[in-house]
């Protein structure tokens, strides 16, 4: 059972937006900046969203970020068959003092 | 260019140890925060320990006692200790460089370590 919960998956067709949300709790997401990564399968974690809502150089803009008390949300435009992936939210609990990801959300683009 | 490089995984013994390196170029490891990450077969990530540039060291509960994170700065390397090495400790293990506010910016590729008899 993970510290931050997502949906185990999530789907939509090319060219639609789709949400995934994390949800936490005042002692993680609430008081500490939220990351998103993507993980295509075979490969390690990308980075695709730091400090809840800034993307670092190379991810294109159909990638956002934001958070709103205890959740954060990653958000992603005009989907791309290559979007397909697990995506996992990840932050620090200040009352673990340890790093906590989300269980990840597997995106299939139907 | 940033880059990270996992060795040392591979079979071991129930009880046995390992140690993992991941040597880094492009930057200092002794200037920034480092981390391992794991994700066994078919999981989720799980983070497994941060080492701090000032040298402070955190650990999952579930590694605590058992594996200790470290790093030689003349090598610019970053190690991991692995010591009484259960079954359920097999996945692959990333490296990671770790920037404020606590995201991971660079990965390695892993290096999968199996433990089995």
């Amino acid at each position: 059972q993970s510290v931050l919960t997502q949906p185990p998956s999530v789907s939509a067709a090319p060219g639609q937006k789709v949400t995934i949300s994390c949800s936490g709790s005042s002692s993680n997401i609430g008081n500490n900046y939220v990351s998103w990564y993507q993980q295509l399968p075979g490969t390690a974690p990308k980075l695709l969203i730091y400090d809840n809502n800034k993307r670092p150089s190379g991810i294109p803009d159909r990638f956002s970020g934001s958070k709103s008390g205890t959740s954060a949300t990653l958000g992603i435009t005009g989907l791309q068959t290559g979007d397909e992936a697990d995506y996992y939210c990840g932050t620090w609990d200040s009352s673990l003092s340890v790093m906590v990801f989300g269980g990840g959300t597997k995106l299939t683009v139907l | 260019e940033v880059q990270l490089v996992e060795s040392g995984g591979g079979l071991v013994q129930p009880g046995g140890s390992l140690r993992l390196s991941c040597a880094a170029s492009g930057f200092t490891v002794s200037s920034i925060y480092m981390s391992w990450v794991r994700q066994a077969p078919g999981k989720g990530l799980e983070w497994v320990s941060f080492i701090y540039s000032g040298g402070s060291t955190y650990y999952a509960d579930s590694v605590k006692g058992r594996f200790t994170i470290s790093r030689d700065n003349s090598k610019n390397t970053l190690y991991l200790q692995m010591n009484s090495l259960r079954a359920e400790d097999t996945a692959v293990y990333y490296c990671a460089r770790v920037l404020y506010g606590y995201s991971m910016d660079y990965w390695g590729q892993g290096t999968l370590v199996t433990v089995s008899s």
